[in-house]
C-alpha cells in the first residue's frame, strides 16, 4: 500500500519557467491537499479539494494552480516560478473531514527556483 | 495572524524524562486538536488527537491534555526516547460536525531526546 506517492522529490527551476507536481493517493480518500513548508513557517495550505472536479483556496494560492480530474490525483502548477516558492511541497489526503482530521502526508517534494 | 502558536521552537531533554509540548490558539472555533511528528526528509504522521469535549487523550507514552479556557494545549511523552526526536507539529481544525476540513498548522517544535 503506497499511501500518498509525490513526484518528483526534488526539482530546480529558473526563474520564470513552469513544472507541475504530482499527488497520487491509493487510500480512496475524498480530500486532498498541497501545502508548503518553508523554516520557521510551519505547513502552510496552498489549495485543496473536497472531491473529485472541485478545487478550493487556502491560506497562500497566489502563484498556483491545481486540478482534481480523478479522484486518486492532485494536481499543483506553477505556471511562472518565483525564488519565493522556494519550498518543500506536502501533498496530503484524507478519507472524511470533520471530527477525525486526520490527514495522510506524502513524503515532500523539494522545490528550489534559481 | 498565527491561530496556532507554538513559541518554543526547540526543546532538549534527557531520555527517560518527561517530554512537554506546548501549544496555544488564538480562534474559538477550534474544536479538534492534532499533532503531527515529522523526521528529516519524510513527511508529517498522525500521532494523537483530541475533540474540544475532552480535556485529555492517552495514547501509550503520549498523552495530550487540553484546556479550552486557556486556549492551550500540550503534548506530553513519557518516558522520552532518542527515537521521539522529531518536529512536532500542533494543528487545529473548526466544524467538527463536518463543516470543515481544513487543518490550521504551528510553526513546529524540534525535540531532541538526548541518550
Amino acid at each position: 500500500n503506497a499511501g500518498v506517492t509525490q513526484t518528483p522529490k526534488f526539482r530546480v527551476l529558473k526563474t520564470g519557467q513552469s513544472m507541475t507536481l504530482l499527488c497520487a493517493q491509493d487510500m480512496n480518500h475524498e480530500y486532498m491537499y498541497w501545502y508548503r513548508q518553508d523554516p520557521g513557517m510551519g505547513l502552510r495550505l496552498i489549495h485543496y479539494s473536497v472531491g473529485e472536479g472541485t478545487t478550493a483556496k487556502g491560506e497562500v494560492p497566489d502563484g498556483y494552480n491545481v486540478s482534481r480530474l480523478k479522484k486518486q490525483n492532485f494536481l499543483l502548477g506553477l505556471e511562472s516560478a518565483a525564488p519565493s516558492q522556494t519550498s518543500v511541497y506536502f501533498c496530503a489526503s484524507s478519507l472524511r473531514r470533520g471530527l477525525s482530521g486526520e490527514l495522510f502526508f506524502g513524503e515532500g517534494s523539494r522545490l528550489t527556483v534559481l | 495572524d498565527q491561530q496556532v502558536k507554538q513559541n518554543s521552537p526547540s526543546l532538549s531533554v534527557q531520555e527517560g524524562r518527561i517530554s512537554i509540548l506546548n501549544c496555544d490558539y488564538t480562534n474559538s472555533m477550534f474544536d479538534y486538536f492534532l499533532w503531527y511528528k515529522k523526521y528529516p526528509a519524510e513527511g508529517p504522521t498522525f500521532l494523537i488527537s483530541i475533540s474540544s469535549i475532552k480535556d485529555k487523550n492517552e495514547d501509550g507514552r503520549f498523552t495530550v491534555f487540553l484546556n479550552k479556557s486557556a486556549k492551550h494545549l500540550s503534548l506530553h511523552i513519557v518516558p522520552s526516547q532518542p527515537g521521539d526526536s522529531a518536529v512536532y507539529f500542533c494543528a487545529a481544525s473548526a466544524g467538527s460536525g463536518g463543516s470543515n476540513y481544513k487543518l490550521t498548522f504551528g510553526k513546529g517544535t524540534l525535540l531532541t531526546v538526548n541518550p
